[in-house]
């Protein structure tokens, strides 16, 4: 059974550019929420997706957005790359009306912005 | 103040010792609790949820919520050197909070 798959697992990226992060959600789940890691930090929400809509939104500027296919699978894109964008993306899925610590995460992506 | 408070460590002890990692929560309206652990380059695998007050005990690990002090602990008995990762605690508030995180590292 396949958990949750994230690509790629690094990048390196350029300032002001921008990136798009991939998620496929463990079978049997449909909601997907993304979570960004700071060295020596605990992981920060970002926001969640659920049929295809953003259902909540932590304390992220709008340079960062994203998309929930069909499939489940979701997007992660960070425009206007800033240095401190650097950080260890975490893509964690559930079930949207579940149990409320069935949260499984991917390995993430480690985003090195230079 | 933080929502989840977490002391960041680092924890160093021998093998065979009981640890004790600790967190404090600001928001009483949500009641559940995971304690979760990371390896190097890896993402967070949950380890152990409670509800509201009270243990939970699953082989080595045990889970202890106080509710009236807003305290959440994990305790981890004979400690091995494979138990060395970070230990992230988190609260459920429809998402995730999560503290800083606690690095341990057990020593043969």
């Amino acid at each position: 059974d396949a958990g949750v798959t994230q690509s790629p697992t690094h990048l390196i990226k350029t300032r002001g550019q921008q990136v798009t992060l991939r998620c496929s959600p463990k079978s049997g789940h449909d909601t997907v929420s993304w979570y960004q890691q700071a060295l020596g930090q605990g992981p920060q929400f970002i926001f969640q997706y659920y049929e295809e809509e953003e259902r909540q939104r932590g304390n992220f500027p709008d340079r960062f957005s994203g998309h929930q296919f069909p499939n489940y699978s979701s997007e992660l894109n960070v425009n206007a790359l800033l240095l401190g964008d650097s950080a260890l993306y975490l893509c964690a899925s559930s079930v949207f009306s579940g149990t409320n610590y069935g949260y499984t995460f991917g390995s993430g992506t480690r985003l090195t912005v230079v | 103040q933080k929502e989840v408070e977490q002391d960041p460590g680092p924890l160093s002890v021998p093998e065979g010792a009981i640890v004790s990692l600790n967190c404090t929560y600001s928001n009483s309206a949500f009641q559940y609790f995971m304690w979760y652990r990371q390896y190097s380059r890896k993402g967070p695998e949950l380890l152990m949820y409670t509800y509201s007050s009270g243990n939970k005990e699953d082989g080595r690990f045990t889970a202890q919520v106080d509710k009236s002090s807003k305290y959440i602990s994990l305790f981890i008995r004979d400690s091995q050197p494979s138990d060395s990762a970070t230990y992230l605690c988190a609260q459920n508030t429809d998402k995730l909070i999560f503290g800083t995180g606690t690095r341990l590292q057990v020593f043969p």
